[in-house]
C-alpha cells in the first residue's frame, strides 16, 4: 500500500533550530498533500497541505514545499519549540477515500 | 462542533474473538474512513463510506468488515481476531463531497489482542 515514503525515520533539533521532514511520491495523480501532526494518544490533526499548483505554501512556522517534477514535498518547521515534538505524518491523495501515509517522522525539539 | 468520536477507547480481546468498533464522525460529514495504526506499518487504510455505501477499500483481508448508518455514523467489525490486530483503529470523517481536503480523526479505538 505505500506509495509515500518518508524520511528521516525521527530528527532532533534544538528549541530555535529548523526541522525539514522529505516525503517523495509514486502516484502523478495525486492531487493533494496534507502534513498531519499526531501528539501521544491522540488522533492525526491536519497541520497544513498543499495542491501541486503551487510550489510553497506558508503558515506560520510551517512551510511545505513541493515539487511536483521530482515528485517530493517536505515541511519545514522554523524556531522549532519543544511543543512542536510529536510525530509527523506526510500523506497524498487523489480523492479523500484512501488516503496514502508516509511512515510517520518523530520529531524531539530540545529545549 | 463536536469532534469524531470513537467507542470504546481501549479494549482488550483474545485469539479468534470478534470486535466491533464505533465512530460518530462530526455533524454534517458524509463520509467516513477508518485507519489501522500500528509501529510497524504506519497508517493504513482499511475502508471509506460515504452515503452509506463502501466507495473504497484497502488490502486487508475480508475479516475486517465496516458499514455505515443512515445518519453517517459507522463501525467497523474484526473477525476471528489474531495478535497482528493488535493496533490502534482511527476513524476519520469529512465532507466527502468529491473533493480533497481535510480529514479530521478521532483518538482511535485501542485494541490488544492476547
Amino acid at each position: 500500500q505505500q506509495q509515500v515514503k518518508q524520511s528521516p525515520q525521527s530528527l532532533i533539533v534544538q528549541k530555535g533550530g529548523i526541522s525539514i521532514i522529505n516525503c517523495a511520491y509514486e502516484n502523478t495523480a495525486f492531487d493533494y498533500f496534507p502534513w498531519y501532526q499526531q501528539f501521544p494518544g491522540k488522533g492525526p490533526a491536519l497541520l497544513i497541505a498543499i495542491r501541486p499548483d503551487v510550489s510553497e505554501k506558508k503558515e506560520g512556522r510551517f512551510t511545505i514545499s513541493f515539487n511536483k517534477s521530482a515528485k517530493q514535498f517536505s515541511l519545514h518547521i522554523m524556531d522549532s519549540q519543544p511543543g512542536d515534538s510529536a510525530t509527523y505524518f506526510c500523506a497524498a491523495t487523489y480523492n479523500n477515500n484512501d488516503m496514502r501515509f508516509g511512515a510517520g517522522t518523530r520529531l524531539t525539539v530540545k529545549p | 462542533k463536536a469532534g469524531v468520536t470513537q467507542t470504546p477507547r481501549y479494549l482488550i480481546k483474545t485469539r479468534g474473538q470478534q470486535v466491533t468498533l464505533s465512530c460518530s464522525p462530526i455533524s454534517g460529514h458524509r463520509s467516513v474512513s477508518w485507519y489501522q495504526q500500528t509501529p510497524g506499518q504506519g497508517l493504513q487504510f482499511l475502508f471509506e463510506y460515504f452515503s452509506e455505501t463502501q466507495r473504497n477499500k484497502g488490502n486487508f483481508p475480508g475479516r475486517f468488515s465496516g458499514r455505515q448508518f443512515s445518519n453517517s455514523r459507522s463501525e467497523m467489525n474484526v473477525s476471528t481476531l489474531e495478535l497482528g490486530d493488535s493496533a490502534l483503529y482511527l476513524c476519520a470523517s469529512s465532507l466527502g463531497q468529491g473533493t480533497t481536503g481535510e480529514l479530521f480523526f478521532g483518538e482511535g479505538s485501542r485494541l490488544t489482542v492476547l
